[in-house]
């Protein structure tokens, strides 16, 4: 079956500007989760969507961000007036629920450039 | 700070030898888990074992955690010029979200 799936694969914006990332997650996964990964680094907890809940946001590095899930499938990823530290890859990733002990499947990546 | 932070940073073997990564981490754990990532994309899950495990195989994978030290080691056997990657320890404390480490470059010469 399909995987999670991202897009853009790559963008690159000025400084300034608003960016959307799009996340797709394998169908029936209930949970689905950003994170963000700079150059040669571990990868860092951005937010967390379980099915109906309120999305766990305690990782978003600043009010910038924000993130949406629409009927529980497909989610955006906004980063408004991006900042040069901005840069990074963005990964998404999705499983069936919360403590199942399952792996998280992950998503190709954005690769975000910002001028 | 990291929760995950793995040892060594960077490791080169030759095709055929064992490698061996380990992972440290600071608080307690519902289970630690392993990923593979190639080429600084997606993350590919290796292998999973839970707090109330101390090994488990998978493969050429053999994994063991110690929580009385709140550590992790992933062996991998007979390993091939295909396993160079980074590899990555990531915690779940049952909230979900994973804690990664910084990752571990593992190169194997053919």
């Amino acid at each position: 079956g399909a995987g999670v799936s991202q897009s853009p694969s790559n963008k690159v914006t000025e400084k300034g500007k608003d960016v959307e990332l799009r996340c797709d997650p394998i169908s029936g996964h209930t949970a689905l989760y950003w994170y963000r990964q700079s150059l040669g680094q571990g990868l860092e907890f951005l937010i967390y969507f379980q099915g109906n809940s309120a999305p766990d946001k305690s990782g978003l590095p600043s009010d910038r961000f924000s993130a949406e899930r629409t009927g529980g499938s497909v989610s955006t990823l906004t980063i408004q007036r991006t900042q040069q530290e901005d840069s990074a890859v963005y990964l998404c990733a999705s499983n069936l629920q919360r403590g199942a002990n399952n792996e998280q499947f992950f998503g190709p990546g954005t690769r975000l450039t910002v001028l | 700070s990291q929760q995950g932070e793995e040892d060594p940073q960077a490791l080169s073997i030759q095709e055929g030898e064992n490698a061996t990564m380990n992972c440290s981490y600071k608080t307690s754990i519902n289970n630690l888990q392993w990923y593979r990532q190639n080429s600084g994309r997606g993350l590919v899950h290796l292998i999973l074992i839970r707090s109330n495990e101390r090994e488990k195989h998978s493969g050429r994978l053999r994994v063991t955690l110690d929580t009385s030290k709140k550590s992790s080691s992933l062996l991998i056997t007979a390993s091939r010029a295909a396993d160079t990657a980074s590899y990555f320890c990531a915690t779940d404390l049952l909230g979900g979200k994973l804690t990664f480490g910084k990752g571990i470059t593992l190169s194997v010469r053919p």
